[in-house]
């Protein structure tokens, strides 16, 4: 078990880039969670996959981001026409499926825009 | 709208005594409460849970204490050590899992 593991770790980027994130669960893990935190803040939900299927959006999670998880094993993070209120640690995190099962997370990307 | 609060940014102990923790939710459907441990540049680490049914669960040195009545959690860390310097983030769930709501996070120094 090599635990979660996100791509990259820092990005840092010009306002109105496209920028994109990827992220390795366990690999048992059916459930992958997107989250954004900011400083101060906990971690906020942005969206959550079970196996390959997007179950549920934030309304944190606006037009300019995507999210894909394809054959249900990793899963990518877009942010089309990035702006400085993007600049947060995106944390990616799995879990089994089911109610009382907790979220494994992983290191976090770090994306500053400029 | 917080829906877990944790009204305390940061908490100083002496190492060896006792480390309490707290936390408060608003939301009674919650069901599902646990709490994570993060360090600078890492992501959380899960620490410890308890589900509605429960109102204690212990492991090791820390143990979570739940009293629905009053939507109130805490963490109790005995004894403290330094390695325990962290953030805490309290954090709750309907049964369904789907997403987990956090709070602001605690700050704790334990000093040697």
């Amino acid at each position: 078990d090599t635990g979660v593991s996100q791509d990259p770790r820092h990005k840092i980027t010009k306002r109105g880039q496209n920028v994109t994130f990827r992220c390795d669960p366990i690999s048992e893990h059916n459930r992958l969670y997107w989250y954004r935190q900011t400083l101060g803040q906990g971690p906020e939900f942005l969206t959550y996959f079970q196996n390959e299927a997007q179950l549920e959006k934030s309304r944190l999670l606006s037009d300019r981001f995507s999210a894909e998880r394809p054959k249900g094993s990793f899963s990518t993070l877009e942010i089309q026409r990035t702006e400085q209120g993007d600049s947060a640690m995106y944390l990616c995190a799995s879990s089994l499926t089911g109610g009382y099962n907790e979220q494994y997370f992983g290191p976090g990307t770090r994306l500053t825009v400029t | 709208d917080q829906q877990v609060k944790q009204n305390s940014p940061s908490l100083s102990v002496q190492e060896g005594r006792i480390s309490i923790l707290n936390c408060d939710y608003t939301n009674s459907m919650f069901d599902y409460f646990l709490w994570y441990k993060k360090y600078p540049a890492e992501g959380p680490t899960f620490l410890i849970s308890i589900s509605s049914i429960k109102d204690k669960n212990e492991d090791g040195r820390f143990t979570v204490f739940l009293n629905k009545s009053a939507k109130h959690l805490s963490l109790h860390i005995v004894p403290s050590q330094p390695g325990d310097s962290a953030v805490y983030f309290c954090a709750a769930s309907g049964n369904t899992g789907n997403q987990f709501y956090f709070g602001t996070g605690t700050s704790l120094t334990v000093i040697p």
